[in-house]
């Protein structure tokens, strides 16, 4: 069953501006991770944040993650158009799986 | 270089068919997946080998087989090819077993068509 839900299913903006996307999960996590895959590729790790973690930063993306309210948020500052892409949140259980999001389609114009 | 690598990319056949989708990691990790993206984009895992040896078989027809000969190779071959078969299929690696804090490493896919 799906565990992740993305919101907003698709995202444009202008270069230079910020991008967040949010994700919604249902049981209980052992970790997040977001994910972005260019039109025809295969998916690209992104970043990881622990259950126990509250806020991550890579470059120019923050993850934060909310436990009490099952939500995690991507922000990507300072867009650019390579930023163009699907990002996916993805959540592993205590079981074996690393179930995916529906995604969302950010679109980031020159 | 690739790190995971899958033949073909494009595989476009009629229904009643049998195909083999390849996938090959030169990253040393031990475990491999398949996952099935339908055209809505929504990825769903169908299988997963630890060590040659399966360890998650989602809810998947008889007619997808994986077969994984060493540790670095995990192959799926699907029989009797049916029109909702048409997806891309992703094969992945991670390091460890999956329940683990790895990050997993993706194929480019390969873009099954059945007509």
């Amino acid at each position: 069953s799906q565990q992740g839900e993305e919101d907003p299913q698709a995202l444009s903006i202008q270069e230079g501006e910020n991008a967040t996307m949010n994700c919604s999960y249902k049981t209980s996590i052992n970790n997040l991770q977001w994910y972005r895959q260019n039109s025809g590729r295969g998916l690209v790790h992104l970043i990881l944040i622990r259950s126990n973690e509250r806020e991550k930063h890579s470059g120019r993306l923050r993850v934060t993650l909310d436990t009490s309210k099952k939500s995690s948020s991507l922000l990507i500052t300072a867009s650019r158009a390579a930023d163009t892409a699907s990002y996916f949140c993805a959540t592993r259980d205590s079981s074996y799986k690393l179930i995916f999001g529906s995604g969302t389609r950010l679109l980031v114009r020159p | 270089d690739t790190a995971v690598s899958q033949t073909p990319k494009y595989l476009v056949t009629q229904m009643g068919n049998d195909k083999s989708i390849k996938c090959e990691q030169n990253l040393g990790h031990d475990t491999m997946y398949w996952y099935k993206q339908d055209s809505k984009k929504f990825l769903k895992i169908m299988f997963s080998y630890n060590n040659k040896e399966l360890i998650i078989n989602e809810t998947v027809p008889n007619r997808f087989s994986p077969k994984s000969p060493d540790k670095a190779h995990l192959n799926l071959h699907i029989n009797s090819l049916e029109l909702g078969d048409s997806a891309v299929y992703f094969c992945a690696s991670s390091r460890g077993l999956a329940g683990g804090l790895n990050e997993q490493f993706f194929g480019p896919g390969t873009r099954l068509t059945v007509l």
